[in-house]
């Protein structure tokens, strides 16, 4: 019953290095999503995807990329960390049912990024 | 983008007291969801409304889906000390299956 799992749960990382947030469900979800939450902003949609293969820009996408392809993973890849880009970053999947997107998003426990 | 305003941005209150929280938009929405955080975890799903007018009840926690579609409810009745954490709204408007977020209300619930 693992749901949504999002790997690691804290990373430090200098200016410029990469990486890739791993986000992972088990509930053959259509939709994934990648936010970001910052104190005081809510949370902000940086990139989703509407199934294998198909992925989209949210609200803030720049610096990051996401590639889907298979339905149950969608990684996040941060090609040279910024300190702007320190945050806690949320991995979401939903579903549709009964011919209405009911878009119920499940969130996974979160990445926080601390970048130096 | 789109934004959701959601108020109050805290609150303080004692224990056995009743919550009102709200979110408002100046576009339409189909869809409103309310969602709680606790301290290091990811949003939980509370209460899903999906039709204009709709009262929605889990528990101790009602939410409402505003007549307009421009606004939603929450309410919280006889508060305890676990409903401390941060409540989201979330609207979906029609054919995305994208979801805009309200900045959040923290709720600090004093014994």
């Amino acid at each position: 019953n693992a749901g949504v799992t999002q790997t690691p749960k804290f990373q430090v990382l200098k200016t410029g290095q990469s990486m890739t947030l791993q986000c992972a469900q088990d509930m053959n979800h259509e939709y994934m999503s990648w936010y970001r939450q910052d104190p005081g902003m809510g949370l902000r949609l940086i990139h989703y995807s509407v199934g294998a293969g198909i992925t989209d820009q949210g609200e803030v996408p720049n610096g990051y990329n996401v590639s889907r392809s298979t339905t149950e993973d969608f990684p996040l890849r941060l090609l040279s960390a910024a300190p702007s880009q320190t945050s806690v970053y949320f991995c979401a999947s939903s579903y549709s049912f009964g011919g209405v997107a009911k878009n119920i998003q499940y969130f996974g426990a979160g990445t926080r990024l601390s970048v130096l | 983008g789109q934004q959701l305003n959601q108020s109050p941005q805290s609150m303080f209150i004692q224990e056995g007291e009743d919550v009102s929280m709200n979110c408002t938009s100046s576009s339409i929405f189909n869809t409103w969801l309310w969602y709680k955080q606790d301290p290091g975890e990811g949003p939980v799903l509370l209460i899903a409304l999906y039709k204009a007018g709709e009262l929605t009840s889990n528990g101790r926690l009602t939410a409402q889906f505003g007549i307009t579609r421009k606004d939603s409810f929450l309410n919280i009745s006889a508060s305890i000390p676990s409903d401390v954490g941060i409540y989201f709204c979330a609207g979906r408007q029609g054919g995305s299956e994208k979801l805009v977020f309200g900045k959040g209300t923290k709720l600090t619930v004093n014994p």
